[in-house]
């Protein structure tokens, strides 16, 4: 069965340290891949998808980046953290090219940035 | 460009009673998926149901169907018989599927809070 891991749970970085947040997935391959931010109470706001090794796209314009070096590996980065980057961030997986299929959420990274 | 909205932030709601959470999308791609997600407390994410675009008939699972009405682009969840765990943010999402480029955007989501 295919298996989602997020890591680290919660976190606490202090403003300008670097982010790495480390999603894989488990049990499948080839998946479209996906990092959501989710303020306090808020909906969920698509930061990069990818569809491939070296493929990423990004939605919104940020001090963020991030990377698939692997097929089930998906990083989520930063140089120097803003306060602003604290939030609820989600990794997800997707089978590709599969519109009828849900996507399966990681459990979660809590940052705050302080 | 593909949105979603869902213009109920709150919702209340006596138990045992049914409720309708609203989702309006837009896009100009025939081809779409519309999902329900439930996100309680602890921050999962809990899929509920999916609906194609070229489906004829409402998607139903247990106690959560699907509205689907698409001339209107309209995607409401109806939960029948509430019941007090169902108390959760709910979210809307949209799936596009060209090939090779797919995109899930999800709503800014409603909280239900169930009353006993």
């Amino acid at each position: 069965s295919q298996t989602i891991h997020q890591w680290p749970a919660t976190l606490v970085q202090p403003v300008g340290s670097p982010l790495s947040l480390e999603c894989t997935v488990e049990g499948t391959s080839n998946p479209n891949l996906y990092w959501y931010r989710q303020a306090a109470g808020r909906g969920l706001q698509l930061l990069f998808y990818s569809v491939g090794i070296g493929q990423i796209s990004s939605e919104v314009p940020q001090n963020l980046s991030a990377s698939r070096p692997q097929d089930r590996q998906f990083i989520l980065s930063s140089k120097k953290l803003l306060l602003s980057d604290s939030g609820f961030y989600l990794c997800a997986w997707k089978i590709l090219n599969r519109r009828n299929t849900e996507a399966f959420f990681g459990q979660g990274t809590r940052l705050t940035v302080v | 460009a593909q949105k979603i909205t869902q213009t109920q932030p709150g919702m209340f709601v006596q138990e045992k009673e049914a409720v309708t959470l609203d989702c309006t999308y837009d896009t100009s791609d025939p081809s779409y998926g519309l999902f329900w997600y439930k996100q309680p407390s602890s921050g999962e994410m809990i899929f509920l149901i999916y609906q194609g675009s070229y489906d004829q008939q409402n998607a139903t699972e247990g106690r959560y169907s699907l509205n689907f009405q698409k001339a209107r682009k309209s995607a409401n969840l109806v939960i029948s018989a509430s019941q007090l765990g169902d108390s959760a943010m709910y979210f809307c999402a949209m799936g596009l599927s060209n090939f090779g480029n797919e995109k899930l955007t999800f709503g800014t989501g409603t909280r239900l809070t169930i009353i006993p």
